[in-house]
């Protein structure tokens, strides 16, 4: 499809484990965004990727988080030994980054993440 | 602090009418407002913007209107349609460095037949 997509849609893990959650983001997207939203609650920035520039990694919540993106494209969120309040739906966008003007960002589906 | 507020999380109206969702802001240095709209298990998608330079945008059945000096943005849908039912999420983004959306926590819009 042409869309941003997200695997796996669902992910179910014990406290204590290491998780990785995918994303396809639209060819030819520069610009690529992690945000979380946990229940009852708007969508919070987690990090962005912009070409090869160095991430803005100010919204990753702690030092179990932590993100790549591989030749400029697909993206990995990482997080390591998680705990009960990771518990939440991990989205990404992405969108073209052009000056002048502002190009809205696209969002996958999700990853709906459960810790037990 | 939440610099993006949805201060209704439901609001229901009849279909045909107009819908009117809301949103306040505090960083008067946002340089565009965005409404998105969200389907269960489905991830946001883009439906309007607007510039803070600018104090309405029309699209279809949509329009934004921004007030900068009351910090205030609305969502004005007409006709409403039950398939507008969804959760409407503001969004404000501030142009340089990372250009992260900052959110609304949503408002419920259900459009009653």
């Amino acid at each position: 499809g042409a869309g941003v997509s997200q695997s796996p849609s669902n992910k179910v893990t014990e406290k204590g484990k290491d998780v990785e959650l995918r994303c396809d983001p639209i060819s030819g997207h520069t610009a690529l965004y992690w945000y979380r939203q946990s229940l009852g609650q708007g969508l919070e920035f987690l990090i962005y990727f912009q070409g090869n520039s160095a991430p803005d990694k100010s919204g990753l919540p702690s030092d179990r988080f932590s993100a790549e993106r591989t030749g400029g494209s697909v993206s990995t969120l990482t997080i390591q030994r998680t705990q009960q309040e990771d518990s939440a739906v991990y989205l990404c966008a992405s969108s073209f980054s052009r000056t002048g003007g502002y190009q809205p960002q696209h969002f996958g589906d999700g990853t709906r993440l459960s810790i037990l | 602090d939440q610099q993006v507020k949805q201060n209704s999380p439901s609001l229901s109206v009849q279909e045909g009418r107009i819908s009117i969702l809301n949103c306040d802001y505090t960083n008067s240095m946002f340089d565009y407002f965005l409404w998105y709209k969200k389907y269960p298990a489905e991830g946001p998608t883009f439906l309007i913007s607007i510039s803070s330079i600018k104090d309405k945008n029309e699209d279809g059945r949509f329009t934004v209107f921004l007030n900068k000096s009351a910090k205030h943005l609305s969502l004005h849908i007409v006709p409403s349609q039950p398939g507008d039912s969804a959760v409407y999420f503001c969004a404000a983004i501030k142009q340089g460095g990372s250009e992260k959306l900052v959110f609304g926590k949503g408002t419920k819009l259900t459009v009653n037949p």
